[in-house]
């Protein structure tokens, strides 16, 4: 089974600065997706940025990069200059491709990122 | 596009009733999966559908039951409700595909009493 740890329950960031969230997950798959999710306190889901297993190159959003480690199983989230709107619970989501795992997206416990004035 | 929408957006009920949940996707997508969220337990999955056929299904009792109709909207359904039950329900909608990245609605918010 897959799984997804997300070690930092909260994290802080001064605005217009750098932060990294970290995630790493465990599979024996080689085929996956890797998705980075934002949940603001209205509480709705917004897809921050997503990359796929197979890509070498890191995949880059506006503000937003990631820095993939596929043989660490590392998947980290760099927010540059941060703004107030970032404040919200970033959730780190796997998505084994094939197998019967049509839309089942596996969760990390999320960060909560405060970006303060 | 209008986005994924859900209703009711909030909703209480008392133990040992029945709830029904509908979500309706992005114009176009006909894939409907359905997530619980809460504190303990974070983001679970509970099923997904597509083309009226449930496809996938997670780890939660058969109390929980879904299904979809032909405009791809969607409905879960929760019966003899349980204290634990009370959560955020969030539905995303995706195009079905492997490949497709899952849009996600605003959630219903359940309280059992």
């Amino acid at each position: 089974a897959q799984t997804v740890t997300q070690s930092q329950p909260e994290m802080s960031v001064q605005e217009a600065e750098t932060v990294t969230l970290s995630c790493t997950y465990d599979t024996s798959e080689n085929n996956y997706y890797l998705f980075w999710y934002k949940q603001p306190p209205s509480r709705q889901m917004i897809l921050v940025i997503r990359q796929e297993a197979y890509k070498q190159q890191n995949a880059t959003e506006n503000r937003f990069s990631v820095n993939f480690q596929k043989a660490a199983k590392s998947f980290s989230l760099k927010i540059s200059d941060s703004q107030l709107g970032d404040t919200a619970m970033y959730f780190c989501a796997f998505m084994k491709l094939y197998g019967g795992s049509q839309g089942n997206l596996i969760f990390g416990k999320g960060t909560k990122l405060s970006v303060k004035p | 596009k209008a986005g994924v929408t859900q209703t009711p957006r909030y909703l209480i009920k008392t133990r040992g009733q029945q709830v029904t949940l509908s979500c309706s996707p992005i114009s176009g997508h006909r894939s409907v999966s359905w997530y619980q969220q809460t504190p303990g337990q974070g983001l679970q999955f509970l099923f997904e559908y597509f083309s009226e056929t449930q496809r996938n299904k997670g780890n939660f009792p058969g109390r929980f039951s879904g299904r979809q109709f032909s405009n791809s909207r969607s409905e879960m359904n929760v019966s003899t409700l349980e204290l634990g039950d009370s959560a955020l329900y969030l539905c995303a909608s995706s195009l079905g595909g492997y490949q497709e990245t899952q849009y996600f609605g605003p959630g219903t918010r359940l309280l059992v009493l």
